[in-house]
């Protein structure tokens, strides 16, 4: 079946420094999601990819989509403590198969003040 | 204010024990998801429900039960044959059961066995 790999699993960074988590898809995907949760909250949708080779920003954070629309990245420029959670990707299903969506591993980032 | 609503935020659980999660949404969403979260790990599907009255399996729905009587609730129940129930149950909704819709997620039932 359809298999997730995201890397690093945590990442500590000192604060102003950059991050940058991966996501690996075993198939070619229609889209992607990201999503974030904070320690102890629950996850919160971030931004789709849809487009081979897409980029999409959001102020510090820069969404790709690979060539292939196999792996995806979540780069932050100049981290901040408020950038503390776990970032997960989110790959999705065939409609016949569900349509639902299979959770990355996560990575989890810390910022040192 | 439109959202998820999960409860209890807590729950114990005696052994041998069936407990029921509340979830209510007032989105409207068609669909409707239950997540287990266990410390360092990411979201495993239990149960999901794309249509009212009607529901699927997820990756590890034994020892779990739900159901979907109307649009804006999707109880789960934890039987007592789920032998390791501790964990964070999440619970999140879609405006469709397809997989371009983000999910909205509630706050979540955090399950201990006592």
């Amino acid at each position: 079946g359809q298999q997730v790999m995201q890397i690093p699993q945590y990442q500590h960074v000192q604060e102003g420094e950059d991050f940058t988590t991966y996501c690996n898809s075993s198939t070619t995907l229609s889209n992607i999601q990201w999503y974030k949760q904070r320690p102890g909250g629950h996850p919160v949708f971030l931004i789709q990819l849809v487009k081979s080779g897409e980029v999409k920003k959001q102020k510090r954070l820069t969404f790709q989509f690979g060539e292939a629309k196999k792996n995806s990245s979540l780069h932050i420029t100049a981290t901040q403590t408020t950038d503390v959670g776990t970032y997960f990707c989110a790959l999705p299903t065939p409609y016949n198969q569900g349509g639902k969506l299979i959770f990355g591993q996560g990575t989890e980032l810390s910022v040192k003040p | 204010d439109g959202g998820i609503t999960q409860s209890p935020k807590y729950l114990f659980r005696k052994e041998g024990q069936n407990v029921t999660l509340s979830c209510e949404q007032n989105l409207n969403h068609d669909a409707m998801y239950w997540y287990r979260q266990d410390p360092g790990q990411g979201l495993r599907l239990i149960y999901y429900s794309q249509i009212v009255n009607d529901f699927q399996k997820g990756d590890i729905a034994e020892g779990y039960s739900v159901s979907r009587e109307k649009k804006e609730s999707f109880p789960l129940t934890v039987t007592s044959a789920q032998k390791n129930p501790t964990a964070f149950y999440l619970c999140a909704s879609s405006i469709e059961g397809v997989s371009w819709e983000p999910q909205h997620f509630g706050d979540g039932t955090r399950l201990s066995i006592l």
